[in-house]
């Protein structure tokens, strides 16, 4: 059974940092992409960054460009975010997601998030 | 940046109804790069379609997606009472590398 397990979450004052972390299991996870989304409370979903299955492709939204690092441990299976500079409206419940990875015979990319997890809580405030 | 357009934002319905959830994107984007989720309230979303069309593993044959270029439609044929939630689609793009759309919440009459 495939399981994304979440953990870091938590109060931060503004200006502090945060490092999520996400545990996989149930699945080769060196073979697939993994991203965070979050979303804040009440609000629609935001994805915030993108690591390839190598850990050599990294991309992030314009938001949190320059103060989240995401990384990921193959050996460890768990992917990371190190969450610095944390402002107020960085509050969210935050998911790691896994891309579905999934190619056509053509070759042609499906991409889409067949599995997430329970989220973790980050409360930015004083 | 693509922007995407979900319509409407609430759509209020009864259980054996069909419901239609538009979904319009601010430049043509191909369909295999289009997905919908769905997300009840407390748990992670759930994916549903992918590739604007196909329905993902486990998802009940009255889901159906369609659409091309800049409008796509998700449809539940008949409304079961667990299907009452909050749709968003998805896109993937360049910058960002993937956007999600505000939602549309379908809800009980």
């Amino acid at each position: 059974e495939v399981q994304l397990v979440e953990s870091g979450g938590g109060l931060v004052q503004p200006g502090g940092s945060l490092r999520l972390a996400c545990a996989a299991s149930g699945f080769s996870f060196s073979s697939y992409e993994l991203n965070w989304v979050r979303q804040a409370p009440g609000k629609g979903l935001e994805w915030v960054s993108y690591i390839s299955a190598s850990g050599k492709s990294i991309y992030y939204a314009d938001s949190v460009k320059g103060r989240f690092t995401i990384s990921r441990d193959n050996a460890k299976n768990s992917v990371y975010l190190e969450m610095n500079s944390l402002r107020a409206e960085d509050t969210a419940v935050y998911y790691c997601a896994r891309d579905r990875n999934y190619y056509d015979a053509s070759g042609t990319y499906y991409p889409s998030f067949d599995y997430w997890g329970q989220g973790t809580l980050v409360t930015v405030s004083s | 940046e693509t922007v995407l357009t979900q319509s409407p934002g609430t759509l209020s319905l009864s259980s054996g109804e069909r419901a239609t959830l538009s979904c319009r994107t601010s430049q043509s984007i191909s369909t295999n790069y289009l997905a919908w989720y769905q997300q009840k309230p407390g748990q992670a979303p759930r994916l549903l379609i992918y590739g604007a069309s196909t329905r993902a593993t486990g998802i009940p044959d009255r889901f159906s997606g369609s659409g091309s270029g800049t409008d796509f439609t998700l449809t539940i044929s008949r409304l079961e009472p667990e299907d009452f939630a909050v749709y968003y689609c998805q896109q993937y793009g360049n910058s960002p590398m993937f956007t999600f759309g505000p939602g549309t919440k379908v809800d009980v009459k």
